[in-house]
């Protein structure tokens, strides 16, 4: 069965940084897009970014573009997701997804349970 | 930047039917995709490609999009369907949630 499990969440400092790993078995990694999001507590759902299944196109949203990167390491079957220069506003639980196509232009048919990343001085 | 609205809650009494709306311009012109996210869970698609129910939703949920509104439609409802409901579509190349709905079954 998919399983997607993140991991690497914590408390941090505003201006730090911190990269989060989901780790992923049960289906052919490297044939699917995959994505970030987040909510913050209480909120809605934020989406984060998205990479296709090579990694050759890597999309983000305004509100995080230029700090965070999302890459995956296909050999490994994990999706990172890299976060710099963190603000309180990034306190929130990250999930990672895994898209229903290959360049991670659909939906999230599956989802990890999540990670909280609290960025608190 | 492109925004779907949603509203923010809904009730509707057992066995009735529900509709939670989603706007935004042009809506039709994109797929729509529908969420349910129960309380400490993490979201689940029950309706993608406007119209469509993966295996495991129930007939239950139904979808449709026109003009600058998506509408999931859950007929009969439970007390199981009572959940946070979020609207998703593609706008150049990055992914856009509704605010979400808290569907209340009362």
């Amino acid at each position: 069965q998919v399983q997607l499990v993140e991991s690497g969440g914590g408390v941090v400092q505003p201006g730090r940084s911190l990269r989060l790993s989901c780790a992923t078995s049960g289906f052919t990694f490297s044939s699917y897009g995959m994505h970030w999001v987040r909510q913050a507590p209480g909120k809605g759902l934020e989406w984060v970014a998205v990479i296709s299944n090579d990694g050759s196109n890597r999309y983000y949203a305004d509100s995080v573009r230029g700090r965070f990167i999302i890459s995956r390491d296909n050999s490994k079957n994990t999706l990172y997701l890299q976060m710099n220069s963190l603000r309180p506003e990034d306190t929130a639980v990250y999930y990672c997804a895994k898209d229903s196509t290959g360049r991670g232009e659909g939906y999230g048919d599956y989802w990890g349970q999540g990670t909280l990343v609290t960025v608190s001085s | 930047s492109y925004a779907l609205t949603q509203p923010p809650s809904v009730s509707v009494p057992p066995g009735q039917t529900a509709s939670i709306t989603c706007s935004g311009d042009k809506l039709a012109d994109k797929y729509v995709y529908w969420y349910q996210q129960k309380p400490g869970q993490s979201p689940v698609v029950v309706i993608y490609q406007d119209t469509k129910r993966p295996s495991g939703t129930p007939e239950r949920f139904s979808g449709s999009n026109s003009g600058n509104t998506a509408t999931l439609t859950i007929s009969g409802t439970q007390a199981m369907d009572e959940a946070d409901y979020y609207c998703q579509a593609w706008d150049s190349r990055t992914v856009v949630f509704g605010g979400g709905t808290k569907l209340t079954v009362l």
